[in-house]
C-alpha cells in the first residue's frame, strides 16, 4: 500500500562524516519536504522540492544538501558542516496542482552523534 | 516573517477532561490551517481548515478557524490516555499550499 518510507530509523554520525537519509514515496506526489524536529521546537523546514530536478532551501538549510533526480526519491545529506545534527528528521510529500492537499509524513530518522 | 504560535506548549489533564489547544498565525497569502497529531513517529493529519467559522469534527475532536482574528482552536472532549501526543498546527499559503509553517506544538498528557 502507498506511503512514505524513511531509512534508516536510527543513524549515528562520527565527527567530520557526511551521512545520507533516505526518503522514498509511492504516492505519486510531486512535492517532497525535509523537516528537522528538536524537542519543543516543532518542525523546521530544511529543503523542499515541488518538481523533479528542482529544490528550494527552507529555513535551516545550512549544513544540509538534497537531490531530486527521481519523483519518488528525495535523499537528504547531513554534511560535516552541520555542527549540531542530533535531531529527529521527518520527510513529507504532497500533491501539487490540486487545492487543499495535506502533507503526509514518513516515520522519521533519528540521527545522533557518536 | 511568517509564523505560527501555539499555546499552551504543554498541558496535563485527567481522563474525561475537555481541552482546548490554541494556534495563532501570521502567514502571507494565507490559505489553510492544518492540525496534526504526533505520537511517537509520523505526524498524522487531523484537519484542514480554509473557511472561517465552519467547525470540522471527527469523533471527540473538533476545530474551527477565525480568519479575522487569525487563530484556530482544537477541542478534544472526554479525553482518553490515547490522546496523549504532540499536536501540531501549520499554516499554508496559496491554492496548492506548497510549504507549511509549523508552530512548536502542544504536548498533551492525559493521566488515567
Amino acid at each position: 500500500d502507498g506511503g512514505i518510507t524513511q531509512s534508516p530509523k536510527y543513524l549515528f554520525r562520527k565527527e567530520g562524516q557526511n551521512v545520507t537519509l533516505s526518503c522514498e514515496q509511492n504516492l505519486n506526489h510531486d512535492a517532497m519536504y525535509w523537516y528537522r524536529q528538536d524537542p519543543g521546537q516543532g518542525l523546521r523546514l530544511i529543503y523542499y522540492s515541488q518538481i523533479v530536478n528542482d529544490f528550494q532551501k527552507g529555513d535551516i538549510a545550512e549544513g544540509y544538501s538534497v537531490s531530486r533526480e527521481k519523483k519518488e526519491s528525495f535523499p537528504l545529506t547531513v554534511t560535516s558542516a552541520q555542527k549540531n545534527p542530533t535531531a529527529f528528521y521527518l520527510c513529507a510529500s504532497s500533491m501539487t496542482g490540486v487545492p487543499n492537499q495535506p502533507q503526509h509524513f514518513g516515520d522519521g530518522t533519528r540521527l545522533s552523534i557518536l | 516573517e511568517d509564523k505560527v504560535v501555539q499555546s499552551p506548549l504543554s498541558l496535563v489533564v485527567h481522563e474525561g477532561d475537555t481541552v482546548t489547544l490554541n494556534c495563532s498565525y501570521e502567514v502571507t497569502n494565507f490559505r489553510s490551517l492544518l492540525w496534526y497529531k504526533q505520537e511517537k513517529k509520523a505526524p498524522t493529519f487531523l484537519f484542514m481548515l480554509t473557511s472561517s467559522g465552519i467547525e470540522k469534527k471527527s469523533g471527540r475532536l473538533s476545530s474551527i478557524l477565525d480568519k479575522k482574528e487569525l487563530f484556530s482552536i482544537l477541542n478534544i472532549t472526554a479525553t482518553q490516555t490515547g490522546d496523549s501526543a504532540i499536536y501540531l498546527c501549520a499554516g499554508g499559503r496559496g491554492s496548492t499550499l506548497g510549504r507549511l509553517y509549523f508552530g512548536r506544538g502542544t504536548q498533551l498528557t492525559v493521566w488515567p
